[in-house]
């Protein structure tokens, strides 16, 4: 069975920092990749998904991820964080044109943005 | 913005009461999703739908059933409710194609005395 690991629980960071969250997933054939991201109060929504071709994907408000198949690895970055970009962030992974009832989530990564 | 809806949004409750957490989706999707969450954990799917009268178990055991009885509405309901079943509980819904996206409620935080 597969399984994601966000090694950072918790990141605090001052505006105009840098990001990268770590992914890495344990599953010995083709995936699909996800990022879904939680503000405070709100639901979860998607920030950006892998499923084919350039393994750099750009996603919503600034973000990327970068899938690199030799590392199992699937990092979140974003060059400059804002306060609002406080939030818990997901790493998700689901075997390759499978629906989400094979979709394995991280523990998540709250990142608090200090303005 | 999501067009799936949760309530309650939050439920304390004795032992032993039976409860019933509401999802709705207005989106018209066929398959439909439960997970539990605890504090710092991952979300684990507990059930899920692929269209009215479907129902299966997720990843996770779990004493709560579910039903499937209109496309718009996914019920899940504990029949007496335990301490240990103080979790949050997420409803997503998803359309046929494998690559459509996963939408979320806000979640049921329930808590259980």
């Amino acid at each position: 069975a597969q399984s994601v690991s966000q090694h950072n629980h918790h990141v605090i960071l001052s505006e105009a920092a840098s990001l990268e969250l770590g992914c890495n997933y344990s599953y010995g054939g083709t995936v699909n990749l996800f990022w879904y991201v939680q503000y405070p109060g709100q639901h979860l929504q998607l920030l950006l998904k892998y499923f084919s071709g350039d393994p750099l994907v750009k996603g919503i408000k600034g973000f990327e991820a970068e899938f690199i198949k030799s590392k199992f690895s699937f990092n979140l970055r974003k060059p400059s964080v804002q306060w609002s970009d406080t939030a818990e962030y997901f790493c998700a992974v689901t075997p390759l044109n499978t629906g989400f009832q094979k979709l394995v989530f991280g523990t998540g990564t709250r990142l608090l943005v200090s303005p | 913005e999501a067009d799936i809806y949760q309530t309650p949004r939050y439920l304390v409750i004795g032992t032993g009461k039976k409860i019933t957490l509401e999802c709705s989706q207005t989106m018209g999707h066929d398959k439909m999703y439960w997970y539990q969450q605890d504090p710092g954990m991952e979300l684990h799917l507990i059930h899920y739908s692929y269209g009215v009268n479907s129902t299966e178990k997720g990843d996770l055991s779990s004493e709560s059933t579910v039903s499937r009885i209109r496309t718009e509405h996914f019920p899940l309901t504990l029949e007496s409710a335990r301490p240990s079943h103080t979790s949050q509980y997420l409803c997503a819904s998803s359309g046929v194609s494998y690559n459509s996206p996963l939408h979320f409620g806000n979640g049921t935080r329930l808590t259980v005395t």
